[in-house]
Protein backbone atom coordinates (compact mmCIF):
# COMPACT_ATOMS: atom_id res chain seq x y z
CA UNK A 1 0.00 0.00 0.00
CA UNK A 2 1.12 3.33 -0.59
CA UNK A 3 2.12 5.58 1.94
CA UNK A 4 3.58 9.28 3.45
CA UNK A 5 5.53 8.83 7.26
CA UNK A 6 6.25 11.91 8.90
CA UNK A 7 7.32 9.96 11.81
CA UNK A 8 7.36 12.68 14.64
CA UNK A 9 4.35 14.33 15.76
CA UNK A 10 6.06 17.29 16.87
CA UNK A 11 9.99 19.26 16.84
CA UNK A 12 10.91 21.55 19.03
CA UNK A 13 13.83 23.91 18.07
CA UNK A 14 15.38 26.93 19.14
CA UNK A 15 15.40 30.46 16.90
CA UNK A 16 18.17 30.45 14.77
CA UNK A 17 19.16 26.60 15.00
CA UNK A 18 18.75 24.54 11.95
CA UNK A 19 15.52 22.92 11.93
CA UNK A 20 14.45 19.18 10.20
CA UNK A 21 11.30 17.97 9.50
CA UNK A 22 11.40 14.44 8.15
CA UNK A 23 8.94 12.66 5.38
CA UNK A 24 9.69 9.54 4.17
CA UNK A 25 7.07 7.41 1.86
CA UNK A 26 6.08 4.10 0.23
CA UNK A 27 4.96 4.33 -3.33
CA UNK A 28 5.25 2.44 -6.66
CA UNK A 29 6.52 4.64 -9.72
CA UNK A 30 8.15 7.96 -9.82
CA UNK A 31 7.07 9.85 -7.09
CA UNK A 32 5.84 13.75 -7.30
CA UNK A 33 6.54 15.23 -3.78
CA UNK A 34 4.98 18.23 -1.88
CA UNK A 35 5.56 20.20 0.97
CA UNK A 36 2.38 22.26 2.48
CA UNK A 37 2.63 24.45 6.02
CA UNK A 38 -0.16 25.77 8.10
CA UNK A 39 -0.34 28.34 10.24
CA UNK A 40 -3.12 28.21 13.20
CA UNK A 41 -7.23 28.40 11.76
CA UNK A 42 -5.77 28.89 8.10
CA UNK A 43 -5.58 26.85 4.74
CA UNK A 44 -2.67 25.05 3.87
CA UNK A 45 0.08 27.21 2.09
CA UNK A 46 2.76 25.44 -0.45
CA UNK A 47 5.89 25.56 0.58
CA UNK A 48 8.21 23.14 -2.38
CA UNK A 49 7.69 20.50 -4.61
CA UNK A 50 10.10 18.09 -5.94
CA UNK A 51 9.38 17.02 -9.50
CA UNK A 52 12.18 15.84 -11.32
CA UNK A 53 15.82 17.41 -11.62
CA UNK A 54 17.73 18.39 -9.19
CA UNK A 55 17.46 16.83 -5.40
CA UNK A 56 17.51 19.47 -3.29
CA UNK A 57 14.63 21.41 -3.51
CA UNK A 58 14.39 25.76 -2.23
CA UNK A 59 10.73 26.92 -1.65
CA UNK A 60 9.30 29.71 0.18
CA UNK A 61 10.21 31.42 3.36
CA UNK A 62 13.67 30.28 3.32
CA UNK A 63 12.99 26.41 3.19
CA UNK A 64 14.35 23.26 1.30
CA UNK A 65 14.00 19.71 0.60
CA UNK A 66 15.90 17.22 -0.27
CA UNK A 67 14.91 14.12 -2.42
CA UNK A 68 16.59 10.87 -1.47
CA UNK A 69 15.19 8.07 -3.90
CA UNK A 70 17.75 5.75 -2.16
CA UNK A 71 16.32 6.46 1.05
CA UNK A 72 12.87 6.99 0.05
CA UNK A 73 12.65 10.89 1.94
CA UNK A 74 12.35 13.88 0.96
CA UNK A 75 13.33 15.88 4.41
CA UNK A 76 12.67 19.75 4.58
CA UNK A 77 15.28 21.66 6.00
CA UNK A 78 16.07 25.48 7.32
CA UNK A 79 19.27 26.56 8.20
CA UNK A 80 17.96 28.98 10.73
CA UNK A 81 14.08 28.49 12.45
CA UNK A 82 12.20 31.69 13.69
CA UNK A 83 9.85 31.86 16.17
CA UNK A 84 7.31 32.59 12.86
CA UNK A 85 8.01 29.51 11.27
CA UNK A 86 5.96 27.39 14.37
CA UNK A 87 3.34 25.72 12.36
CA UNK A 88 2.12 22.67 11.26
CA UNK A 89 4.19 21.17 8.13
CA UNK A 90 2.53 18.49 5.60
CA UNK A 91 4.00 15.94 3.90
CA UNK A 92 2.62 14.74 0.08
CA UNK A 93 3.50 12.34 -2.27
CA UNK A 94 2.02 11.17 -5.66
CA UNK A 95 2.83 8.44 -8.11
CA UNK A 96 2.67 8.55 -11.52
CA UNK A 97 1.52 5.18 -11.91
CA UNK A 98 -1.40 4.24 -13.99
CA UNK A 99 -4.79 5.64 -13.34
CA UNK A 100 -3.95 6.18 -9.26
CA UNK A 101 -3.52 9.65 -9.03
CA UNK A 102 -4.15 10.61 -5.72
CA UNK A 103 -2.09 12.81 -3.56
CA UNK A 104 -1.52 11.26 -0.19
CA UNK A 105 -0.89 12.97 2.53
CA UNK A 106 1.13 12.27 5.72
CA UNK A 107 -0.41 13.51 9.14
CA UNK A 108 1.54 16.47 9.75
CA UNK A 109 4.15 17.33 11.70
CA UNK A 110 3.80 20.15 14.81
CA UNK A 111 6.98 22.63 14.54
CA UNK A 112 7.77 24.50 17.47
CA UNK A 113 10.29 27.15 17.36
CA UNK A 114 11.30 28.85 20.82
CA UNK A 115 12.85 32.00 21.17
CA UNK B 1 -5.75 37.19 -8.38
CA UNK B 2 -8.20 36.06 -6.17
CA UNK B 3 -7.47 32.81 -3.94
CA UNK B 4 -9.61 30.05 -3.13
CA UNK B 5 -12.83 31.07 -1.50
CA UNK B 6 -15.09 28.37 1.08
CA UNK B 7 -18.12 29.52 2.31
CA UNK B 8 -19.58 29.87 4.81
CA UNK B 9 -15.98 29.86 7.33
CA UNK B 10 -17.69 28.93 10.34
CA UNK B 11 -21.22 26.79 10.94
CA UNK B 12 -23.07 24.91 13.89
CA UNK B 13 -25.39 21.80 12.81
CA UNK B 14 -27.06 19.95 14.92
CA UNK B 15 -26.77 16.35 14.40
CA UNK B 16 -29.05 14.25 11.63
CA UNK B 17 -29.31 17.92 9.47
CA UNK B 18 -27.96 18.07 6.44
CA UNK B 19 -25.25 20.86 5.27
CA UNK B 20 -23.96 22.18 2.22
CA UNK B 21 -20.37 23.69 1.58
CA UNK B 22 -19.46 26.15 -1.24
CA UNK B 23 -15.94 26.34 -2.74
CA UNK B 24 -14.87 28.83 -5.49
CA UNK B 25 -11.25 27.87 -6.65
CA UNK B 26 -8.89 30.19 -8.25
CA UNK B 27 -9.51 31.50 -12.07
CA UNK B 28 -8.94 29.43 -14.66
CA UNK B 29 -8.06 26.09 -12.54
CA UNK B 30 -10.23 23.35 -13.21
CA UNK B 31 -9.71 20.78 -10.11
CA UNK B 32 -11.53 20.93 -6.94
CA UNK B 33 -10.55 18.63 -4.49
CA UNK B 34 -12.22 18.62 -0.79
CA UNK B 35 -10.65 17.25 2.54
CA UNK B 36 -11.55 16.69 6.12
CA UNK B 37 -9.29 17.54 8.55
CA UNK B 38 -9.38 16.42 12.25
CA UNK B 39 -6.88 16.54 14.85
CA UNK B 40 -6.17 12.76 15.23
CA UNK B 41 -6.71 11.51 11.19
CA UNK B 42 -5.02 14.57 9.88
CA UNK B 43 -6.01 15.41 6.38
CA UNK B 44 -8.53 12.89 4.85
CA UNK B 45 -8.86 13.39 1.14
CA UNK B 46 -12.97 13.60 0.29
CA UNK B 47 -13.03 13.72 -3.38
CA UNK B 48 -11.70 15.53 -6.47
CA UNK B 49 -13.81 17.15 -9.23
CA UNK B 50 -12.36 18.18 -12.67
CA UNK B 51 -14.32 19.53 -15.54
CA UNK B 52 -18.03 18.83 -14.01
CA UNK B 53 -16.52 14.83 -13.36
CA UNK B 54 -15.50 13.00 -9.91
CA UNK B 55 -12.17 12.16 -10.99
CA UNK B 56 -11.07 10.49 -7.52
CA UNK B 57 -12.85 9.84 -4.48
CA UNK B 58 -12.02 8.77 -0.78
CA UNK B 59 -12.99 5.80 1.47
CA UNK B 60 -16.09 8.16 3.18
CA UNK B 61 -19.35 6.82 3.21
CA UNK B 62 -22.20 8.23 0.67
CA UNK B 63 -23.60 11.08 3.47
CA UNK B 64 -20.91 12.91 2.13
CA UNK B 65 -21.17 14.10 -1.72
CA UNK B 66 -19.80 16.60 -4.18
CA UNK B 67 -20.48 18.29 -7.19
CA UNK B 68 -18.79 20.72 -9.51
CA UNK B 69 -20.61 23.40 -11.96
CA UNK B 70 -19.70 24.49 -15.41
CA UNK B 71 -17.71 27.54 -13.65
CA UNK B 72 -15.63 25.20 -11.55
CA UNK B 73 -16.74 26.36 -8.53
CA UNK B 74 -17.90 22.84 -6.38
CA UNK B 75 -19.65 22.14 -3.29
CA UNK B 76 -19.85 19.50 -1.16
CA UNK B 77 -22.72 17.95 1.31
CA UNK B 78 -22.78 15.75 3.99
CA UNK B 79 -26.43 14.40 4.74
CA UNK B 80 -27.78 12.86 8.45
CA UNK B 81 -24.67 14.94 9.88
CA UNK B 82 -22.98 12.89 12.58
CA UNK B 83 -20.83 14.25 15.87
CA UNK B 84 -17.88 12.69 14.35
CA UNK B 85 -18.19 14.71 10.82
CA UNK B 86 -16.80 17.74 13.18
CA UNK B 87 -14.22 18.99 11.19
CA UNK B 88 -12.61 21.60 9.30
CA UNK B 89 -13.63 21.06 5.48
CA UNK B 90 -10.75 22.26 2.87
CA UNK B 91 -10.88 22.95 -0.28
CA UNK B 92 -8.18 23.26 -2.97
CA UNK B 93 -7.80 23.71 -6.50
CA UNK B 94 -5.27 23.37 -9.68
CA UNK B 95 -4.98 23.96 -12.94
CA UNK B 96 -5.28 20.44 -13.94
CA UNK B 97 -5.53 17.93 -11.62
CA UNK B 98 -4.22 17.28 -7.72
CA UNK B 99 -2.00 14.84 -8.16
CA UNK B 100 1.09 16.28 -9.95
CA UNK B 101 0.28 19.99 -9.48
CA UNK B 102 0.41 22.57 -6.77
CA UNK B 103 -2.56 23.31 -4.96
CA UNK B 104 -4.12 25.79 -3.64
CA UNK B 105 -6.06 25.52 -0.63
CA UNK B 106 -8.50 27.66 0.79
CA UNK B 107 -9.12 28.84 4.73
CA UNK B 108 -11.48 26.09 5.29
CA UNK B 109 -15.06 25.98 6.50
CA UNK B 110 -15.26 24.95 10.40
CA UNK B 111 -18.18 22.59 11.20
CA UNK B 112 -19.90 21.92 14.31
CA UNK B 113 -22.10 18.74 14.76
CA UNK B 114 -23.47 19.26 18.19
Amino acid sequence: AQSVAQPEDQVNVAEGNPLTVKCTYSVSGNPYLFWYVQYPNRGLQFLLKYITGDNLVKGSYGFEAEFNKSQTSFHLKKPSALVSDSALYFCAVSANAGNNRKLIWGLGTSLAVNP
Amino acid sequence: KAGVTQTPRYLIKTRGQQVTLSCSPISGHRSVSWYQQTPGQGLQFLFEYFSETQRNKGNFPGRFSGRQFSNSRSEMNVSTLELGDSALYLCASSLEGAWGNTIYFGEGSWLTVV
